[in-house]
């Protein structure tokens, strides 16, 4: 089955900690995206990638980072630099086919929690 | 630019309608609508594209108004199902963001037996 994956589902770490969180599809999805989302907040966007090899930030990027070294796989690691990194965390991706902005799927979410 | 939504909150008996709004500051191309369960990710509903179309899906349809620069979502005849947060989603056409989407804050929906 074709879909997002996103783990651990659950993540508690130490505050000052960096973590990693995973994302993989197997969509052939061309553009792959981060989300973090709070109570009340929606869905705010942290970064984005639209080819391999590059990605762009997005409103709210200080104190993580990415990498997209491959086209299925797009980790984000939380720096010990987010002041509040407890929240749901959401990848998603979309097959970018150059014409408006395209349907995005999403993973199942990590929920971050940092104690 | 955030595009903002009302009401953020509705209840309502099964068999009832709703009306969730969604108003932008800019000009839109696209408005795409989710759905959320607690705890789950957003499933895609629909997009609506520019030119004022309106799209259905089962008895959940919205339209799309780009002089008001607004979408609606309408649900009717909703069932317990329904129930979830109701996000809307506008594309961003500036700078470099062509193509992404900025999310409203959503509207909780919980639909009574």
């Amino acid at each position: 089955d074709g879909g997002i994956t996103q783990s651990p589902k659950y993540l508690f770490r130490k505050e000052g900690q960096n973590v990693t969180l995973s994302c993989e599809q197997n969509l052939n999805h061309d553009a792959m995206y981060w989300y973090r989302q709070d109570p009340g907040q929606g869905l705010r966007l942290i970064y984005y990638s639209q080819i391999v090899n590059d990605f762009q930030k997005g409103d709210i990027a200080e104190g993580y980072s990415v990498s997209r070294e491959k086209k299925e796989s797009f980790p984000l690691t939380v720096t010990s630099a987010q002041k509040n990194p407890t929240a749901f965390y959401l990848c998603a991706s979309s097959p970018r086919t150059g014409r408006v902005a395209d349907t995005q799927y999403f993973g199942p979410g990590t929920r971050l929690t940092v104690l | 630019q955030q595009p903002v939504q009302s009401p953020q909150a509705v209840i309502l008996r099964e068999g009832e309608d709703a009306v969730i709004n969604c108003s932008s500051s800019k000009a839109l191309y696209s408005v795409h609508w989710y759905r959320q369960k607690h705890g789950e990710a957003p499933v895609f509903l629909m997009i609506l594209l520019k030119g004022g179309e309106q799209k259905g899906h089962e008895k959940i349809s919205a339209s799309f108004n780009e002089k008001k620069q607004q979408s609606s979502l309408y649900l009717t005849a909703s069932q317990l199902s329904y129930s979830g947060t109701y996000f809307c989603g506008t594309e961003r056409n500036y700078g470099g963001s062509q193509g992404n989407l900025i999310f409203g804050k959503g509207t909780k929906l919980s639909v009574k037996p």
